[in-house]
This record gives C-alpha cells, sequence and structure tokens, in this order.
C-alpha cells in the first residue's frame, strides 16, 4: 500500500512564475490536509479539502494560492506569482476520516525554491 | 487564542532517558498527537492519547493531563538515530490540528 506521495520533490521557481505541487493521498484516503514549513519552524495548517470540496481554507493566504481536490486526480495546491517569501517545504497529509482520531499520515513535501 | 508551547531545543546523552513536554491551550480537545521529524524529511506519526494517563510504546511513551493542558514525550535508552524534531499537535473542537513548533532533540554520543 503506497503512502503519501508529492511531487516534484524539490521546485525551483523564478519570482512571478506558477509553481503548482501535486498530492496523491493513500489508497482509501478522501481527506487532505495542506502544510507549509520553514526552516526551523513548526507545521503552517492551510487548507483541509475533501473530494470536489474545500472544507477549511483558513491558513491559507487570499491571494496567489489555491487548491483543489477534483474526483479524479492528485490534490493541487497552486502558488501564482510565486515571491521569495513563499521558499518553504509544502507537505500533504492525509487521512481516511476528519470526524474522529484518525491520524494524518504525511507525504515526504515539495521543497519549493523561489530565486 | 489557541496555543501550543514546546521547548525548542534539548540536549540529552546517549543511553540516556529525556522528557519532552508540550502545554496546549485550545478551543476544545480531541487528542494530542506526537510526531518526529528528521531534517529534510516529513513527519511521522509516533502516538496518540485521549484519555488521561501514561501510553507506553517500546521505548517510547506519551503522557497526557486534560485538566492541565500538559502531555510529555518519554524516550528511553537514546540512540544517534533519535535525533530529530518532536512535533506536538492537538485535535480541537473542529478536529482541526494545531501544531507545536517541534522541539529538536540532539543526541551527544
Amino acid at each position: 500500500n503506497a503512502g503519501v506521495m508529492q511531487n516534484p520533490r524539490h521546485l525551483v521557481r523564478r519570482r512571478g512564475q506558477e509553481a503548482r505541487l501535486r498530492c496523491s493521498p493513500m489508497k482509501g484516503h478522501s481527506h487532505v490536509y495542506w502544510y507549509r514549513q520553514l526552516p526551523e519552524e513548526g507545521l503552517k495548517f492551510m487548507v483541509y479539502l475533501q473530494k470536489e470540496n474545500i472544507i477549511d481554507e483558513s491558513g491559507m493566504p487570499k491571494e496567489r494560492f489555491s487548491a483543489e481536490f477534483p474526483k479524479e486526480g492528485p490534490s493541487i495546491l497552486r502558488i501564482q506569482q510565486v515571491v521569495r517569501g513563499d521558499s518553504a517545504a509544502y507537505f500533504c497529509a492525509s487521512s481516511p476520516l476528519s470526524e474522529s482520531k484518525e491520524t494524518q499520515y504525511f507525504g515526504p513535501g515539495t521543497r519549493l525554491l523561489v530565486l | 487564542g489557541q496555543n501550543i508551547d514546546q521547548p525548542t531545543e534539548m540536549t540529552a546523552t546517549e543511553g540516556a532517558i529525556v522528557q519532552i513536554n508540550c502545554t496546549y491551550q485550545t478551543s476544545g480537545f480531541n487528542g494530542l498527537f506526537w510526531y518526529q521529524q528528521h531534517a529534510g524529511e516529513a513527519p511521522t506519526f509516533l502516538s496518540y492519547n485521549v484519555l488521561d494517563g501514561l501510553e507506553e510504546k517500546g521505548r517510547f511513551s506519551s503522557f497526557l493531563s486534560r485538566s492541565k493542558g500538559y502531555s510529555y514525550l518519554l524516550l528511553k535508552e537514546l540512540q544517534m538515530k533519535d535525533s530529530a524534531s518532536y512535533l506536538c499537535a492537538v485535535s480541537d473542537s473542529n478536529y482541526q490540528l494545531i501544531w507545536g513548533a517541534g522541539t529538536k532533540l540532539i543526541i551527544k554520543p
């Protein structure tokens, strides 16, 4: 049973370009969470999605950031017109259920570097 | 507001015991998680506590006191591979995980 998969593992973009980060949850998991982590800092919640629904996007910046989890295919975190401050590790986690004690399982992360 | 506090960094000796504390103030409580994160890697699940008391899993144990808003992770017989950050996270009334900044544990020979 494959774990949570994220790609790319590393992404380099110039300021103003777009970054697309992909996350495939574990088999049987229908809930996806995106987190951002700056060096030497903790995880910051960004958005929580179920298939075709955004449940909670309270942690996501209002501009330039968007997320989706379509019926088919991976969840996508999209950052438009990237700036240097967007450089961070972006982790995706998945769980089978939300209103329970279900553990979140993390992908390996995408490390975004904005030049 | 919601707040999770844990020490920024701790140092311990190989073979010894270390206790990493976590205090929390959240809107509601649906359990507390401990995760381990090695540098440059993803967090991995260690333990979950929702009732008061001690849960033991091999060399690692986790304790919870809901009345005090307090938990600790106890690591015994420390090994060099235990050098990592240890993240405390609380599930709030909406079942959203609120994360601490993590405790960087340095193990010395």
